[in-house]
């Protein structure tokens, strides 16, 4: 059975405090790792695709690596304007899963100005 | 980029009623859509998958018959919660399947069953 794991729970940064979140995974035959974030009450928006392991995609402040086991997502130079929930989910190769996600807990992180 | 609309946004119901809940692609075709249930402070929780002019995939432990997922064109999905009860009271979203299997998500509905 598919597994994605985020660490931490939740995060506290200080505006400006680079950091760090991170998105293990378990499933056979990754076909995809996606990072989406998402504000209270609102629907998960999209951030990154990950195919294969090595790659790294960037935006605004926002950078998404992948390896074989997992993925981070750095945050640098945080703004209060980037508190939401990031969720990471896995989609994997086989089956008639019409391209199911399973996704992580989520990562909570709150940036203080 | 993609947008996924999704009405309404809030519904307030009595128990033993039925509510509708709209899905729509507004710039793209999705043969595929999905619905999620969301408890607070938890993640998705993936209800059913909805394909155009198909009988909808239910996940284990969804009741079929309580939730009725209708994928009628290519850029809409309903889901009707039939004969609610206070214990369906979640947010409920939903996403379209999009280009690289992006999943491209509604705005959510907060059902509220008295």
């Amino acid at each position: 059975e598919d597994q994605v794991t985020q660490s931490p729970e939740a995060l506290r940064l200080q505006e400006g405090e680079s950091s760090s979140l991170n998105c293990s995974y378990t499933v056979s035959g990754l076909r995809g790792l996606f990072w989406y974030r998402q504000d209270p009450g609102k629907g998960p928006e999209f951030l990154f695709t990950l195919y294969s392991a090595g790659e790294e995609k960037e935006k605004e402040r926002l950078k998404a690596t992948l390896t074989k086991k997992e993925s981070f997502l750095h945050i640098t130079a945080p703004k209060p304007e980037d508190s939401a929930t990031y969720l990471c989910a896995v989609w994997r190769y086989g089956g008639t899963s019409y391209g199911k996600l399973t996704f992580g807990q989520g990562t909570i992180l709150t940036v203080h100005p | 980029g993609a947008v996924v609309s999704q009405h309404p946004s809030r519904v307030i119901c009595k128990s033993g009623t039925s509510v509708k809940i709209e899905c729509r692609s507004l710039d793209f075709q999705a043969t595929t859509m999905f619905w999620y249930r969301q408890f607070p402070k938890k993640s998705l929780m993936l209800m059913a998958t909805s394909n155009e002019g198909s009988k909808a995939t239910y996940e284990q432990g969804v009741e079929k018959d309580k939730f009725l997922i209708n994928h009628a064109s290519l850029t809409l999905s309903t889901l009707t919660v039939t004969s609610a009860h206070p214990e369906d009271s979640s947010f409920y979203i939903c996403s379209a399947r999009g280009v690289e299997n992006i999943q491209y998500f509604g705005a959510g509905t907060r059902l509220s069953v008295l």
